[in-house]
Parts: structure tokens; sequence; C-alpha cells
């Protein structure tokens, strides 16, 4: 089944004690991006990978680390975690994002979501 | 970046209309997309439009017109189903060509 996925589901934990969620695709996708989604905030883009090796910024990437060393993967670490990061974060892969032309390239698949609480 | 609005919230009755209106100011305007989100979900992807006019696709349509920076999503014969968040999202290569904007969303409530 093609699909995204994303561990843990739930995290809780604790101001400065590093983590990483992990996001995994099976559909041979170039484009990867990470968000969090806040109340009366809308979903903003941490950061984003038109492929592997290639990463770059997006919104609100303050805080936050990701690689992309295979295709499949994009790991977001937070080295330090702090309570402002407390957040819905979702990891989204596209076919690519160079053919804006073609809606079957540009269709963005989500994970499930990771409900993140930093104390 | 961009400023992308949309309404908070709209209440339409099961089987009627819903046109959820979306305004946007982009320098380098590459594409407009809808997502419908559930609540506790992931979102899913509606639509696409990257040239003007409407895009149709069964009970939903989307249209675009890039001189006035507006789009919408319209819901025919709502479905109690069809009670989510509706999110309108703009690629402005101006600011990165990978960079995606959203807006806050647009909570549909559908009433029997």
């Amino acid at each position: 089944e093609a699909q995204v996925t994303q561990n843990p589901r739930y995290l809780i934990t604790v101001t400065g004690k590093k983590l990483t969620v992990t996001c995994s695709q099976n559909m041979n996708h170039e484009y990867m991006s990470w968000y969090r989604q806040d109340p009366g905030l809308g979903l903003r883009q941490i950061y984003y990978s038109m492929n592997v090796e290639v990463t770059d910024k997006g919104d609100v990437p303050e805080g936050y680390k990701v690689s992309r060393k295979e295709k499949r993967n994009f790991p977001l670490i937070l080295e330090s975690p702090s309570p402002n990061q407390t957040s819905l974060y979702f990891c989204a892969s596209s076919l690519s994002w160079t053919r804006p032309g073609r809606t079957s390239h540009n269709e963005q698949f989500f994970g499930p979501g990771t409900r993140l609480t930093v104390l | 970046g961009q400023n992308i609005d949309q309404p908070t919230e709209m209440t339409a009755t099961e089987g009627a209309i819903v046109q959820i209106n979306c305004t946007y100011q982009t320098s380098g305007f590459n594409g407009l997309f809808w997502y419908q989100q559930h609540a506790g979900e992931a979102p899913t992807f509606l639509s696409y439009n990257v040239l003007d006019g409407l895009e149709e696709k069964g009970r939903f349509s989307s249209f675009l017109s890039r001189s006035k920076g507006y789009s919408y999503l319209l819901l025919k014969e709502l479905q109690m189903k069809d009670s989510a968040s509706y999110l309108c999202a703009v690629r402005d290569r101006a600011d990165s060509w990978g960079k995606l904007q959203f807006g806050a969303g647009t909570q549909v409530v559908v009433t029997p």
C-alpha cells in the first residue's frame, strides 16, 4: 500500500532531550516536506527536500534539523526541544515539485501526524 | 512570503452548495492547492490549479483567477461527511521553488 508513515505517533518529552521523528514513504517520491500545525495558525512548513541530499528551509525552521540521505526517509530532528515546539507534526511527499503543469506530480500525500508535547 | 486569506468558518445544510473563497498575494505564482482535513486526521489532496479556470472533480470544483489572486472551492450536494476544514495553499516560485504556504483553513459545518 502506497503510504507515508511517521513514528512515533505520540510523544511526550522534556525540554532539552534530543528527539527524532521519522518519516518514510514507499512511493519513490522526490519531494518531501515537514509541517507543524497549531490552532489558529494552520499548517506551517518547517523544511523541505527536493531530492536526496537537497534540503531547504521553510517558514519556521528554527530549532529543527533534517536530513535526506536516501529517497524514502526524511527524519525531523529536534536537538534541544522547547515547550514552544509542542505541536502536531505532519510529513508529506509528492512525486516531484518541478513540473507545475502536472497535477499528478504535485499532489502531496500526508503522513498520519505526530503529536508532540514538550514539558 | 504571501498572505493567504480564507474565511474561518462556514455553515451549510445537507444537500446545499457551499463556496469557500481564498485570496492570496504572490510575486511568482506557481500553483494553488486545496486540501480537506477532518478533525484529528491528516490533510488529503482535493485539487490543484495552475492555470486560470475551473477544474471539476465529482462534487468538488476549484476555480482560479491569477490576475485577481483569487480561488474558490465549490462543494455541491453537501453531505454530512463533508464537515471538515478546507485548506488553501499557494506555491510562489519567487520565494522558493519548494516552499508551500497554507491559509489558516475554513471550517465547514454541514447541518441536517
